[in-house]
């Protein structure tokens, strides 16, 4: 299968710890990137290999997997975190695949 | 720091052709995929294909019948082509660079460096 499945929105508490999940097959070869996406802005990469943060993203980001699923887990939410959240991967013919996106609402 | 400057047409009608560019700036050209990536109003994201510096694409098999990508390593420039477009085809359209690697039995893919966007509205 080449589709990544997210839940389409989450909810988190100011300061809270959230976890946003992405389902799929390929997800047991490949590790999921992850990008934070505001509005009217281009994505912007939080999340990649193993658990691996570019630069200028917070420690508060990181990733982890197993099986099929793969989630980010933001510790200690903050406003700004509010956003779109999509997950990425390649499928088993070897192209990109974006999950369907996860609104994140921090209360 | 690497930044990607894309342009191309705003406005299309139905049956024409979208052309875009995409050029790199301050950063080798060479390993790594450099990717097209759209974004209908609303929607999410959605992978259209990749070039490596060598010229292998992949594309999306949605759209493989009408999308060209092509490289000018001369130029730090690669380029999208989508044939025949419809109203289906309106969206933000992103230029990004892509990397990969493995780590023990995984593989990991990855977008980087993304371009601002464009946005292409197809009306007659």
């Amino acid at each position: 299968s080449s589709e990544l499945t997210q839940d389409p929105a989450v909810s988190v508490a100011l300061g809270q710890t959230v976890r946003i999940t992405c389902q799929g097959d390929s997800l047991r070869s490949y590790y999921a990137s992850w990008y934070q996406q505001k509005p009217g802005q281009a994505p912007v990469l939080v999340i990649y290999g193993k658990n691996n943060r570019p630069s200028g993203i917070p420690d508060r980001f990181s990733g982890s997997s197993s099986g099929n699923t793969a989630s980010l887990t933001i510790t200690g939410a903050q406003a700004e975190d509010e956003a779109d959240y999509y997950c990425n991967s390649r499928d088993s013919s070897g192209n990109g695949v974006f999950g369907g996106g996860t609104k994140l609402t921090v209360l | 720091q690497v930044q990607l400057q894309q342009w191309g047409a705003g406005l299309l009608k139905p049956s024409e052709t979208l052309s875009l560019t995409c050029a790199v700036y301050g950063g080798s050209f060479s390993g790594y995929y450099w990717s097209w990536i759209r974004q209908p109003p609303g929607k999410g994201l959605e992978w259209i294909g990749e070039i490596n510096h060598s010229g292998s694409t992949n594309y999306n098999p949605s759209l493989k019948s009408r999308v060209t990508i092509s490289v000018d390593t001369s130029k730090n420039q690669f380029s999208l082509k989508l044939s025949s477009v419809t109203a289906a085809d309106t969206a933000v359209y992103y230029c990004a660079r892509g990397g990969s690697g493995s780590y023990y039995q995984y593989y990991y893919y990855y977008m980087d460096v993304w371009g601002k966007g464009t946005t292409v509205t197809v009306s007659s």
